[in-house]
């Protein structure tokens, strides 16, 4: 367990439709990354927040949004679903830059 | 240009040899910071090492070592005495942004897949 939390584990759902991912960083880490992992792109940062705000952004689409709540758990919002969307999300947390970025198991999307 | 560049899209070895991972990277910062991960068939994403820019020996982490060489831009993971657990996806990572800031952002490279044989 690396203590980075993420729900659902596994998720399927259909195009057009809206779904939400949870993440709940390590105790005391500030900072919560989401990136997203398809086989054509690789691992892509979407974005990070920082203590309740939004520090990047990286190839996040319009369709998705994330926000990071005053106890730290952030969630990823993705909507009008499209089957280029099916791939693992994965969130991570940091307390130190130094020392890595945690990373939770993922969630794996599927859009059928 | 690509910003970090994993050009092994595959590796065997056999167990208790040593094996090295090629990496190389691009930024114009001068505090950056590289990372490998193991990403192993279950799909979790593992730290395995860290190299910071102005460290001036490299990084070792039990059987990891990472291969610094600043001015070419390379940071090539080394693992020594390959085990069959080792087989897996390994992903080299550089984050650059200031950590006062709160701002980071860490980058992949496409990955290596190593498989360790018998």
């Amino acid at each position: 367990d690396s203590g980075v939390t993420q729900t659902p584990k596994h998720l399927i759902t259909a195009t057009g439709q809206r779904v939400t991912l949870r993440c709940s960083p390590r105790s005391g880490d500030l900072s919560v990354y989401w990136y997203q992992q398809s086989l054509d792109q690789g691992l892509q940062f979407l974005i990070q927040y920082y203590n309740g705000e939004e520090r990047a952004k990286g190839n996040i689409l319009e369709r998705f949004s994330a926000q990071q709540f005053p106890d730290l758990h952030s969630e990823l919002n993705l909507s009008s679903l499209e089957l280029g969307d099916s791939a693992l999300y994965f969130c991570a947390s940091s307390v130190s830059l130094k020392w890595g970025y945690t990373f939770g198991s993922g969630t794996r999307l599927t859009v059928v | 240009a690509q910003k970090i560049t994993q050009t092994q899209p595959g590796m065997f070895v056999q167990e208790k040899e040593a094996v090295t991972l090629d990496c190389t990277y691009d930024t114009s910062d001068q505090s950056y910071g590289l990372f490998w991960y193991k990403q192993p068939s279950s799909g979790e994403m593992i730290f395995l090492i860290y190299q910071g820019s102005y460290d001036e020996q490299n990084a070792t982490e039990g059987r990891y070592s990472l291969n610094f060489q600043k001015a070419r831009k390379s940071a090539n993971l080394v693992i020594s005495a390959s085990q069959l657990g080792d087989s897996a996806m390994y992903f080299c990572a550089m984050r650059e942004g200031s950590g006062r800031s709160g701002y980071s952002t860490l980058t992949f490279g496409k990955g290596t897949m190593l498989l360790v044989s018998p």
